[in-house]
């Protein structure tokens, strides 16, 4: 059964550093997701991204956020300059199509800000 | 500002009884209801999506329930097994433009044998 995979599962990096967080959705999905769940909270969405540009985005994807979609496959998310507060498990997720499709989410990656 | 409220935060029960999860929503205007289950560490995984016209969905042994008047909604877990043990999450998004999702805290159901 096709999946959305997610690499690092866990990166640690200190503060201040860039980091690149990488997914692969489903090979036939044109939707994509970020979202983030800080330990013992709920998720929150971060943006979606379709046709090669961002749909929509939360007011915590500010400056420091950026997507891309580099080739056919991968789907990133870069946080410029990481904060103590970013710490969180980061998930992707995609789907087939928008609003009432269902979306199909990674694994996460945790990212710990030291 | 739009809250999605979840009750019980936690709840307790035995293999093969019944159990329901409430979601109450204030977020306007309504796009969808989406139900989903969380394993600790890792990614939610979608049980139901409902739109404004959609009353009763089900999904195997969970089934969940619409009132858009009084913007609320249900999970019934039927016959629960030691796999359900997990977080539900309740999710409304809006209509009119932004997408943007509200996530509910999820209740923790923990399944003793």
């Amino acid at each position: 059964e096709p999946e959305v995979t997610q690499t690092p599962s866990h990166q640690v990096t200190q503060m201040g550093q860039e980091v690149i967080l990488r997914c692969v959705p489903i090979s036939n999905h044109l939707y994509f997701y970020w979202y983030r769940q800080i330990l013992g909270q709920k998720v929150e969405f971060l943006v979606s991204f379709y046709n090669n540009e961002i749909s929509e985005k939360s007011e915590i994807f500010d400056d420091q956020f950026s997507v891309e979609r580099p080739d056919g496959s991968n789907f990133t998310l870069k946080i410029r300059s990481t904060k103590l507060e970013d710490s969180a498990m980061y998930f992707c997720a995609s789907s087939a199509s928008g609003l009432t499709y269902e979306q199909y989410f990674g694994p996460g990656t945790r990212l710990t800000v030291t | 500002k739009n809250q999605v409220e979840q009750s019980p935060q936690s709840l307790i029960i035995l293999e093969g009884k019944n159990c329901t999860l409430q979601c109450n929503y204030t977020v306007s205007p309504f796009s969808n209801l989406r139900w989903y289950k969380q394993d600790t560490g890792r990614g939610p995984v979608s049980l139901t999506i409902m739109t404004f016209s959609e009353n009763t969905k089900s999904n195997g042994r969970y089934t969940a329930t619409l009132d858009a008047d009084t913007k609320q909604s249900s999970l019934h877990i039927t016959a629960s097994q030691l796999s359900d043990s997990a977080s539900y999450i309740c999710v409304v998004s809006e209509s009119g433009g932004s997408y943007i999702p509200t996530f509910g805290r999820g209740t923790s159901l923990i399944v003793h044998p």
